[in-house]
């Protein structure tokens, strides 16, 4: 079984603080994925890594992917009340696509 | 729409009923994935259709659970004897199904077993 563990699993932090998420697993994964979701919604997907090394960048949110492609990161600059959400980090592998979600971290931003 | 279409958003049952829950996916994706989610959890993956044959069903917790997709679009998750561990919200996930792209997601069927 490929577990993703994320941690923290709960962050509430003051808008405009920094924060970074992490996704870990012994797997080695073909590519990574970060979803965020609200609440009554399904997941939606903010980005994909595929490199072991890669960086990527989405405004304020800054994702990478281990250099062994076993885990990943995300860092968030200057929160806002709109970030609040759950983010789900997801290990894509297999010739036929499986995709596994992480554990999930709920964040809340307080105004 | 052109999203993904799940049925019913809500389904409240009795502890030994049969339950079916659908999935409309996005027109022209081949891939259709069935999770479970509880709250504040992240997405359990239960099966993997690629057209019409589950190519992993491998997250089905046990024979209770069956899902289909006869013709390679819609598919139904069956749940038999439903059971009080059972209640979740069931997500539904479609893909182009080209490489490991973008999973759309509908906006699930909560399940509650009383």
């Amino acid at each position: 079984t490929q577990l993703l563990e994320q941690s923290p699993q709960f962050l509430s932090i003051q808008e405009g603080e920094n924060l970074t998420v992490y996704c870990n697993s012994s797997s080695v994964f073909s590519s990574l994925q970060w979803y965020r979701q609200e609440p009554g919604e399904g997941p939606v997907l903010l980005v994909t890594v595929v490199t072991g090394g890669e960086v990527k960048k989405l405004k304020r949110l800054t994702f990478q992917f281990g250099d062994a492609r076993k885990d990943s990161s995300l860092h968030i600059t200057a929160a806002q009340p709109g970030d609040t959400g759950l983010y789900l980090c997801a290990g894509c592998s297999g010739g036929y696509q499986k995709v596994t979600f992480g554990t999930g971290t709920k964040l809340q931003v307080i105004p | 729409g052109a999203g993904v279409s799940q049925t019913p958003s809500n389904k409240v049952t009795e502890k030994g009923k049969y339950v079916e829950l659908r999935c409309d996916p996005i027109s022209g994706h081949t891939a259709l994935y069935w999770y479970r989610q509880s709250l504040g959890q992240g997405p359990e993956f239960l099966i993997y259709f690629q057209g019409t044959g589950a190519a992993d069903d491998s997250g089905l917790p046990n024979d209770r659970f069956f899902a289909v997709r006869p013709e390679g679009s819609v598919s139904t998750l069956k749940i038999q004897r439903t059971e009080r561990g059972d209640s979740a919200v069931y997500l539904c996930a479609s893909s182009v199904g080209v490489d490991t792209g973008e999973l759309f997601f509908g906006e699930g069927s909560r399940l509650t077993v009383l």
